[in-house]
């Protein structure tokens, strides 16, 4: 079974503090992805990475980084955090060359910014 | 550019009762891959029922099936003999054959009553 595992599951932090999430997987994916997901927004694409230091935009890059310099971790990085950044953030992971594109979600963490 | 439209933001059903959810999707491309995710309260989301688009034959795995209208971009979750499981948010996604992201709905939150 593909196992994501996320370093928190309720994290909170102060308004300007620098933020890091981290997300694992097991299963040698060459994909990696954080979604941020809001009621009544869905899941919105961040930032995903294509391979160990590769990385592209998704919708909503602005206010965030990524790193990936092991294959199996991707971080997520908030280098400021404000309040409107408050929310759950899911990370994901799927394998290249695969016929299905099927992702395989982590628990998620919850944020709170005060 | 790829969009998803769930309709239905909440839906109900009794339990042993069969419901039906409401997917639409545009995509100028022809080779493509449609998914039904489920996130149950607090749990980790994970993958329903995925449909290729070059298939005509509708996807069913057990009690969940799809009702897949490609001339319409239609793609519709029904589920049989609801259980009170099945209680989740429920989220409809697209890809594009060759882009290894997913393009999600907005969410439907389905409660299944006893």
């Amino acid at each position: 079974d593909v196992k994501v595992t996320q370093s928190s599951r309720y994290l909170v932090k102060r308004t300007g503090e620098k933020v890091f999430l981290e997300c694992v997987q097991d299963m040698d994916h060459e994909n990696m992805f954080w979604y941020r997901q809001d009621p009544g927004l869905g899941l919105r694409l961040i930032y995903f990475s294509y391979d160990v230091k590769m990385k592209e935009k998704g919708d909503i890059p602005e206010g965030y980084s990524v790193s990936r310099e092991k294959k199996e971790r991707f971080s997520l990085i908030l280098e400021s955090a404000s309040t409107n950044q408050t929310s759950m953030y899911l990370c994901a992971s799927s394998g290249s060359g695969r016929a299905d594109y099927e992702q395989y979600f982590g628990p998620g963490t919850r944020l709170t910014v005060t | 550019a790829q969009t998803v439209t769930q309709s239905q933001p909440e839906m109900s059903v009794q339990e042993a009762e069969t419901v039906t959810l409401s997917c639409t999707y545009d995509t100028s491309e022809n080779n493509y891959y449609l998914f039904w995710y489920k996130q149950p309260p607090s749990r980790q989301m994970i993958l329903v029922i995925r449909q290729e688009a070059y298939k005509q034959q509708n996807a069913t795995e057990n009690r969940f099936s799809v009702n897949f209208q490609k001339a319409a971009k239609s793609f519709s979750l029904k589920i049989s003999d609801s259980q009170l499981g099945d209680t989740a948010m429920y989220f409809c996604s697209l890809a594009q054959g060759g882009s290894e992201k997913l393009v999600f709905g907005k969410g439907t939150k389905l409660t299944v009553n006893p």
